[in-house]
């Protein structure tokens, strides 16, 4: 088990551009969940999806992030345009149905200049 | 809505001692669960323990227990005989059978003096 995987570990962007984060999560896991964690806000949930359907946004902070879930072994969490303070790092997470175990994966630091 | 709250920003234990890492929470739901996270400063979310809202004992995972008292709706984290390697960053979560999501505490930092 190759556990959550997500794509990059490091990004640095310029402001205004477009950042696209990726995540694979466990195979046969149902639930997957983006989380921010800034020093300032802590960890965030911003979006969860069940069976690839989006069950809970309130979290995303603005329009300018979107997130989708095509299939089961994949999912996008898209910033557009950036900014500075959107600079974070932002873990993915899956967990299965009746199990209680939720695993992250290892983030993507994003840094915004 | 569910809510958690860690007040202890940060702590320090001195090595092989026990500590307790404070965590209390809010919720309406009859079913929910608790977990316990460690992040070391290398930034990985590491699973430490889980308690269910119907468990009748305290959950342990060799050296971490968790002091499970519901009706004061308190969750906290105890490690015995504590190492260098347990200063990190820990965080106390809920999730709640209607939503299924997972809600984090603000951490608290401990730092495990030799």
């Amino acid at each position: 088990d190759a556990g959550v995987i997500q794509s990059p570990r490091h990004e640095v962007t310029e402001m205004g551009q477009e950042v696209t984060l990726r995540c694979k999560p466990i195979s046969g896991h149902d639930y997957l969940f983006w989380y921010r964690q800034t020093m300032m806000r802590g960890l965030e949930l911003l979006i969860y999806f069940n069976n690839n359907v989006p069950i809970d946004d309130s979290g995303m902070p603005e329009d300018r992030f979107s997130a989708k879930m095509p299939n089961a072994s994949f999912s996008t969490l898209k910033i557009q345009p950036s900014e500075p303070r959107d600079s974070a790092v932002y873990f993915c997470a899956s967990s299965r149905t009746g199990n209680y175990g939720y695993t992250f994966g290892s983030g993507t630091r994003l840094t915004v200049v | 809505a569910q809510k958690i709250t860690q007040t202890q920003p940060g702590m320090f234990v001195q090595e092989k001692e026990a500590v307790t890492l404070d965590c209390t929470y809010d919720t309406s739901d009859p079913s929910y669960g608790l977990f316990w996270y460690k992040q070391p400063s290398s930034g990985e979310m590491i699973f430490l323990i889980y308690q269910g809202s119907y468990d009748q004992q305290n959950a342990t995972e060799g050296r971490y227990s968790l002091n499970f008292q519901k009706a004061r709706k308190s969750a906290n984290l105890v490690i015995s005989a504590s190492q260098l390697g347990d200063s990190a960053m820990y965080f106390c979560a809920m999730w709640e059978d209607s939503s299924y999501k997972l809600i984090f505490g603000s951490g608290t930092r401990l730092l495990v003096r030799p």
